[in-house]
Parts: structure tokens; sequence; C-alpha cells
């Protein structure tokens, strides 16, 4: 069964970096995911989506301090130079013949 | 690209209500689409996907046979009837768009419209 699965906090420091990975199920671990941001009270935005060799696309307006990468079944999230906007909920999603699957997402604390 | 869901409310359990998705700024009919739920406090739930056409539809396992996705690209909008309402649907409905055609994942969300199912 395709399940991706998040830690379910992560903070950092104001100005540092943080990273946030999704971990694929076994024998789904070639499968690409996207990530979501959902601050607080808003509708989830599309940050990027990251392919099983690294490579991602960003969505419209993304700053780049949002990057992807990936290795193995671990997809990940790296932000870098938080800010106070930063602090919010974050989603992994994958697909596959059952549908579509997201994380239980992860909520990152800015301190 | 701006997504609006519209037609959320209050409605009795065992109701129905029909969830509507306006879409503008991109041309509608090429893009396959997606409905996601998020009940209160609780994560993101995938609810139902239909392609450009129509033609392909799918469904979450747990709401088949309660709930249906539909279009009209002549009106560029989306559609969720729900039937059978149960508290446990009681959630945020988002419209979401697919990067590709029938390619997720979402690049473009909705506002979200608020289903409440209560007696």
């Amino acid at each position: 069964q395709l399940v991706v699965t998040q830690s379910p906090s992560a903070s950092a420091s104001l100005g540092a970096s943080v990273k946030v990975t999704c971990t694929l199920t076994s024998g789904h671990t070639n499968y690409a995911i996207g990530w979501h941001q959902q601050q607080p009270e808003k509708a989830p935005r599309f940050l990027m989506k990251i392919n099983s060799d690294g490579s991602h696309i960003k969505g419209d307006g993304v700053p780049d301090r949002f990057s992807g990468s990936s290795s193995g079944a671990e997809r990940y999230l790296t932000i870098s130079s938080l800010q106070s906007e930063d602090e919010a909920d974050y989603y992994c999603q994958t697909w596959g013949a059952g549908g579509v699957v997201f994380g239980g997402g992860t909520k990152l604390t800015v301190l | 690209v701006q997504l609006v869901e519209s037609g959320g409310g209050l409605v009795k359990p065992g109701g129905s209500l029909r969830l509507s998705c306006a879409a503008s700024g991109f041309t509608f009919s090429t893009y396959s689409f997606n409905w996601v739920r998020q009940a209160p406090g609780k994560g993101l739930e995938w609810v139902a996907s239909i392609s450009s056409s129509g033609y392909y539809i799918h469904y979450a396992d747990s709401l088949k046979g309660r709930f249906t996705i539909s279009r009209d690209n002549a009106k560029s909008s989306l559609y969720l009837q729900m039937s059978s309402l149960r508290a446990e649907d009681t959630a945020v409905y988002y419209c979401a768009r697919d990067l590709w055609e029938q390619n997720p994942p979402f690049d473009s969300w909705g506002q979200g419209t608020l289903v409440t199912v209560s007696s």
C-alpha cells in the first residue's frame, strides 16, 4: 500500500535552516512527491515537485530559500534563512494507481 | 490562476450538498482536477479526481457511492455532489488543479469552502 510518512513536528531558529522529510513505503521508493505549505488558517500552497533523482519543479513565486532533494525512499524539503512566515504545516503528497495520498503533515515551529 | 469554491454550509446528517469550483486565468479544459478535504484540526485527505475530458474519474475508497465529481468545461467549473452526509464529512473542501493532465502534484488550490454536517 502506498503511504508517505512525515515526522509530526520540527523546529528551528529564525535565520537557521531546517530539513523536513517525507518517507515513501517500500516498493514505492522511485515515486515522485509534491510539497505543500499551509500557513495557519490559509489554504495549502504548492511548493515543489521532487522526483526520485532529486530533480524538482517549483511553484510560482516560491522563494529560492526553499529547495528539494531525494535519497532512496526519502524526499526532503529544505528551508534556509528561516523567517517567521515559514511557521506552517508542510504536507507531502504522492500518487499511484489507487489515487492520491498525503502525509500526515509536519508542523514547523520557528523559534 | 484562480480557483473559487462555493456551496458549503450547514446540512443535516443524511442530507445532500453540491459544491462548485469556478476557475479562471487559464484554459480549464486542458487540466485535470481534484477535491481535497480537511477536517477541523486534521490533515489533508484526497476525495476525488477527474480528467480534463471528464472521462476518467477516481474516488477515495472510503467515499465511493456517496460523492460524485463532475465538471463543465464550457463553464470552467468543477463540482462535487455529496449525499448521505455524515458528521465525519464535516471539513473544509478544496478544489485543486493537477500540475499536468492526470499527473499530480497539485499546483493550484482554491481557498476552500466549509461543510458542516450537524443536526
